[in-house]
């Protein structure tokens, strides 16, 4: 099925360790954004990328790096987690602003 | 800048019973208006959208249009069934391009049978 797929599905870091999640789209949409869902803070973007080789930051975009070689693939990597970096983790792609966004199924992350 | 504010949550009702949830905005454009739908455990899911004034988006039974006097997207439902619960979000976003997505804090609703 065409969509918005992120893996892992659920992972638990420890302080410090670093790692990468992963999201790729098949409907060859231009633009992709991660987000982060947080109880009574809603979504707030964390990066986002308008097409291959080009991202920007977001609203909450320190600790994360981000890169966009492909249309299809922008993975999210954490350099040094911390406890505070516990969340779900939303990818999404659009063809753009009057389409709305496709998301995925999110990445629940723990930071012990 | 943008801001979307809705009704706080969560909203219980029985089955069958009516179903409003209000949405205002602030916006310095003309955005495009969206309710966005997250059952348990899963991504959000888009129910439906309206890109201009007066326009009336709608699917799966529920309902909202763009008033633009009353900066307004109330989202509504004739008749609610217990798999309607979940957690719905009001969003906007400006024309043009890339623009980014103003999301509301979501509103859970709960329907009991």
């Amino acid at each position: 099925n065409a969509g918005v797929t992120q893996t892992p599905k659920f992972q638990v870091l420890k302080t410090g360790q670093s790692m990468t999640l992963q999201c790729a789209q098949d409907m060859n949409h231009e633009y992709m954004s991660w987000y982060r869902q947080d109880p009574g803070m809603g979504l707030r973007l964390i990066h986002y990328s308008v097409g291959a080789g080009i991202t920007d930051q977001g609203e909450v975009p320190n600790g994360y790096n981000v890169s966009r070689s492909t249309t299809e693939d922008f993975p999210l990597r954490l350099l040094s987690a911390a406890p505070s970096q516990t969340s779900v983790y939303f990818c999404a792609s659009s063809q753009g602003g009057v389409y709305g966004y496709t998301f995925g199924s999110g990445t629940r992350l723990t930071v012990v | 800048g943008d801001s979307v504010t809705q009704m706080e949550g969560p909203v219980t009702l029985s089955e069958e019973a009516f179903l409003t949830i209000n949405c205002t905005y602030t916006a310095t454009g003309y955005p495009s208006l969206f309710w966005y739908v997250q059952y348990p455990g899963e991504g959000l899911q888009l129910l439906l959208k309206a890109t201009k004034a007066d326009d009336k988006g709608s699917n799966k039974g529920f309902e909202a249009t763009y008033r633009k006097e009353t900066t307004s997207f109330h989202l509504e439902k004739g008749s609610v069934q217990v798999s309607d619960s979940a957690v719905y979000f009001c969003a906007l976003s400006e024309p043009g391009g890339y623009q980014k997505v103003t999301f509301g804090t979501g509103t859970k609703l709960q329907v009991i049978p």
